[in-house]
């Protein structure tokens, strides 16, 4: 357990559907984080999140939207997703986004989505 | 577009011998550079940062950071199966965010 709580660790939907992901840090952190992690790809930052204001889209399809209550709390609401969406999600967090993040971030194990 | 580059492997090393890993980066105002091990089916976690030229020890790792030829590597020393991961090499854009590199995938031979 790292801190950083996510849910569910897998998840199969088919393309017309609505599901969410959600992520839970008891670190204190600041920011938040969202990743897609793809096969033999670098992780691609989707979201950021800095005392619960978002900071970062980085060109992130409208259908994938965060949601981030508080500065503890962060979900990724999904509709209509493609195949080519099936990936890893991981959620992270870190003290200060902006820093140069000495202790680097913390992840979460990571939403395993299929999408069919 | 601002890069990470790393090989992909999978790079083969026996069991008790030095394993290099190499990263390049392309921006050139990168200032904070980091190293992190992930297992097969989980996260990503942090084993080695760097901020200055040269060597950083800690204990059987060794990061290596060369600012004038944009590269930084990591050195395992006395591999063991379980360093047996994938790697990823992350360095801080101009904005502070990561920039990660597709991670090296390493397995240590018995």
């Amino acid at each position: 357990e790292t801190g950083v709580t996510q849910t569910p660790r897998h998840l199969v939907m088919g393309m017309t559907n609505k599901k969410s992901l959600k992520c839970e840090q008891h670190l204190g952190h600041n920011a938040m984080y969202w990743y897609k992690q793809s096969a033999k790809k670098p992780l691609e930052l989707m979201f950021v999140y800095n005392f619960k204001e978002q900071t970062e889209n980085n060109s992130v399809p409208s259908r994938f939207s965060p949601e981030c209550p508080n500065s503890s709390h962060l979900f990724l609401h999904l509709h209509t997703l493609q195949p080519e969406d099936s990936a890893l999600y991981l959620c992270a967090s870190s003290q200060d986004p902006g820093l140069t993040v000495d202790h680097g971030y913390t992840f979460g194990s990571g939403t395993r989505l299929t999408v069919v | 577009q601002k890069e990470v580059e790393q090989n992909s492997g999978p790079l083969s090393v026996p069991e008790g011998a030095i394993a290099s890993l190499n990263c390049t980066y392309s921006d050139r105002g990168s200032q904070s550079f980091f190293w992190y091990r992930q297992y097969s089916g989980k996260s990503p976690e942090l084993i080695m940062s760097i901020y200055s030229n040269g060597d950083k020890e800690d204990g059987r790792f060794t990061a290596q950071l060369n600012k004038a030829s944009q590269y930084v590597s990591l050195l395992i020393r006395d591999s063991q199966p379980s360093d047996s991961a994938t790697y990823l090499c992350a360095v801080t854009g101009s904005n502070y965010q990561l920039i990660w590199g597709a991670g090296t995938k390493l397995i240590i031979k018995p």
